[in-house]
């Protein structure tokens, strides 16, 4: 079964509302987790890793006042889409380091 | 240049072929190699680690040459179910944590 959840799997915004993403280990506790953003027929791309009880470390080019990085327990970590504009549009994964690196299934964003 | 390249594809192999594509990486550092296998609209999964001596799971054979900074994935006896985007993975440099994906290989098995 999945051992990475992720809520919601799809989220429709309006441009200029903030959108929060969770990404919750299930079996395991999770200090470092990482959120990775994913183009149509692109990459996976780092975005930050989340640190349980510190900051965020964010990627060259990721705005960390955009991007809200949370992990406020061993479970939990959340990313907050601040002021989302249609470009921010994309499907949002997590991971989290257990015995392999898991994935979440993923967040489809669509910001009209 | 980018972390970590891969042929697009697509490969349209006939069931029971066998197909195989490379990957190249740029960070010499870079020490775990993974090749994972997303289907459309869904997460990643780990297909299989990628070993200096190259290893094989079933139907699947990773190579791993570092000294030429490639990986290689070779699938026989290819299934419809074998259908999928396949993924080239690498470590962040010495960092073992952070990944970096290439941006997948296509692979389509027809009937």
């Amino acid at each position: 079964g999945a051992v990475v959840s992720q809520h919601p799997s799809w989220v429709i915004c309006k441009s200029g509302t903030s959108v929060k993403i969770e990404c919750r280990s299930l079996d395991f506790q999770a200090t470092t987790m990482f959120w990775y953003r994913q183009f149509p027929k692109q990459s996976l791309m780092l975005m930050a890793t989340s640190n349980e009880g510190s900051k965020a470390t964010y990627e060259q080019g990721v705005e960390k006042d955009k991007f809200l990085i949370n992990h406020a327990s061993l479970t939990l970590s959340t990313l907050t889409v601040t002021s989302a504009h249609p470009e921010d549009s994309s499907f949002y994964i997590c991971s989290a380091r257990g015995i392999e690196q898991y994935f979440g299934p993923g967040t489809r964003l669509t910001v009209t | 240049r980018k972390e970590v390249e891969q042929d697009p594809g697509p490969f349209n192999v006939p069931e029971g072929a066998t197909v195989a594509f490379n990957c190249t990486y740029s960070n010499s550092a870079s020490q775990s190699f993974f090749w994972y296998r997303q289907d459309c609209r869904k997460e990643p999964k780990l297909l299989m680690s990628v070993y200096s001596s190259g290893n094989e799971d079933g139907r699947f054979t990773a190579q791993l040459n570092r000294a030429s900074q490639y990986i290689s994935l070779l699938i026989r006896d290819s299934k419809l179910s074998d259908s999928a985007t396949y993924l080239c993975v690498v470590t962040h440099g010495s960092n073992d944590y952070k990944l970096s994906f290439g941006a997948g290989t296509t692979v389509t098995v027809r009937a």
